[in-house]
């Protein structure tokens, strides 16, 4: 089963570009990977999804290289609103999150 | 319209109660998750059922069992609830088990054992 491994916490200041990078180093050939976004007191929000290469939406990037061993979620100019926890998930029938990455956008 | 909902939102009980948790999903998915999260915020997956049937069971205590009438519903019940059994409970759904990982959450039941 793959394992997701990312940084704890994250600091940004408005208007930056954040990346935040997950290592799956065990994925397998059917895996996608699956970002969510999560506020306090809220569910978990799918932000993005992607199996190789790069997608783009209107809320972020997510950039995975060829080995697809990791991935790297990439958001442009954040704001304040965007302190939240955001989870990598890597899976086609194994719904285990990670332990998340605890983004801090400054003024 | 909430597309996934959870009652109640929270829940404040005593040790060796028995709760229950609903869940209802309106997108038309075929399975649907309960998941918990502790004070670490760590997201641990207990059930997962498809078109009413059981397809994940994770490593949970009997106490918890969970009940799917139909397939837009799966509710969660907790018998001889314990100190240890306080988080925050999510349900979740998918248009199927394997479509990826594209889940949609509820807004969560902090249950509270006191």
């Amino acid at each position: 089963l793959a394992k997701t491994t990312q940084p704890i916490s994250m600091d940004s200041y408005e208007g930056q570009e954040v990346n935040i990078t997950c290592s799956h180093n065990n994925i397998a050939t059917n895996d996608y990977i699956t970002w969510y976004q999560q506020f306090p007191s809220q569910g978990p929000r799918f932000i993005i999804q992607g199996y190789k290469t790069k997608v783009t939406n209107e809320v972020a990037s997510l950039f995975i290289p060829a080995d697809r061993k990791s991935s790297t979620l990439s958001l442009p100019r954040v704001s304040l609103s965007d302190t939240a926890v955001y989870y990598c998930l890597v899976v086609m029938n194994d719904m285990r999150f990670g332990a998340g990455t605890r983004l801090t956008v400054k003024p | 319209d909430t597309a996934v909902s959870q009652t109640p939102k929270y829940l404040v009980t005593q040790m060796g109660n028995d709760k229950s948790i609903k869940c209802e999903q309106n997108l038309g998915h075929d399975t649907m998750y309960w998941y918990k999260q502790d004070s670490k915020k760590f997201l641990k997956i207990m059930f997962s059922y498809n078109n009413k049937e059981l397809i994940i069971n994770e490593t949970v205590p009997n106490r918890f069992s969970p009940k799917s009438p139909d397939k837009a519903h799966l509710n969660l019940h907790i018998n001889s609830l314990e100190l240890g059994d306080s988080a925050v409970y999510f349900c979740a759904s998918s248009q199927g088990p394997a479509v990826g990982g594209k889940l949609f959450f509820g807004s969560g039941t902090q249950l509270s054992v006191l």
